[in-house]
């Protein structure tokens, strides 16, 4: 069946720093790719999407970019502020009508 | 303010009890889709329902049921309550076609169920 494999964390960096969360997926046919961010206490927001292969998805600083040869969908900013601490989930959406995410992965940026 | 709400937002219940959770959808969404997000643990489809009808279920027993209303809003009930059901319990709005469109599908805040 469809499944997200997240990198585990947590990952801790240094404000400013260059940040890398990997995720790749298992899917049959071409599902959307999208990363949710839960803060503390908090429900999921999306951060970013993309429906298609070699689209980019991008918001508040964060890309990542759809890689259908790799199953790839990783995140990447390029400094990380304190107020990015948080969970971070990938997840694909198939025509099962359903979100598949992966376990999230915890990144904690110290000032 | 993604527009969804749930109810309540925390609860305790005791093993053996049952609990409802309520979630508004947001104005124009048909399709409400229910999660269980355990500690740790990433979010794990529920059920959906669209247009009063459950359209898919996961991997979890009956004794999880759910209820659609005209005005699209939606229940989870729990049965027979495990201690292993306290989790996050997460609804997702959205109109049926947003899960292949890619469009954004809208999350409440959730309701954190314990069991003693």
């Amino acid at each position: 069946g469809d499944s997200v494999t997240q990198m585990e964390g947590p990952v801790t960096l240094s404000e400013e720093a260059f940040l890398t969360i990997n995720c790749t997926y298992t899917a049959t046919g071409y599902p959307s790719l999208f990363w949710y961010v839960q803060y503390p206490g908090e429900g999921l927001q999306l951060l970013l999407k993309a429906t298609k292969a070699d689209d980019k998805g991008s918001n508040k600083g964060f890309e990542a970019t759809y890689r259908k040869e790799t199953t790839s969908f990783h995140l990447e900013k390029g400094s990380v502020q304190v107020s990015d601490s948080a969970v971070y989930f990938c997840a694909l959406a198939t025509g099962f009508q359903k979100l598949v995410f992966g376990t999230g992965t915890r990144l904690l940026v110290s000032p | 303010e993604t527009g969804v709400t749930q109810s309540p937002t925390h609860l305790i219940k005791t093993r053996g009890q049952q609990v409802t959770l309520r979630c508004s959808s947001q104005s124009g969404h048909n399709t409400v889709s229910w999660y269980q997000q355990a500690l740790g643990q990433g979010p794990q489809f529920i059920f959906q329902y669209y247009r009063e009808e459950e359209n898919g279920r996961g991997n979890f027993p009956p004794r999880f049921s759910g209820l659609q209303f005209p005005n699209y809003s939606s229940e989870l009930n729990v049965n027979a309550l495990e201690l292993d059901d306290s989790a996050l319990y997460l609804c997702a709005s959205s109109l049926l076609g947003d899960y292949n469109s890619g469009n954004t599908i809208y999350f409440g805040e959730g309701s954190w169920l314990t069991v003693v």
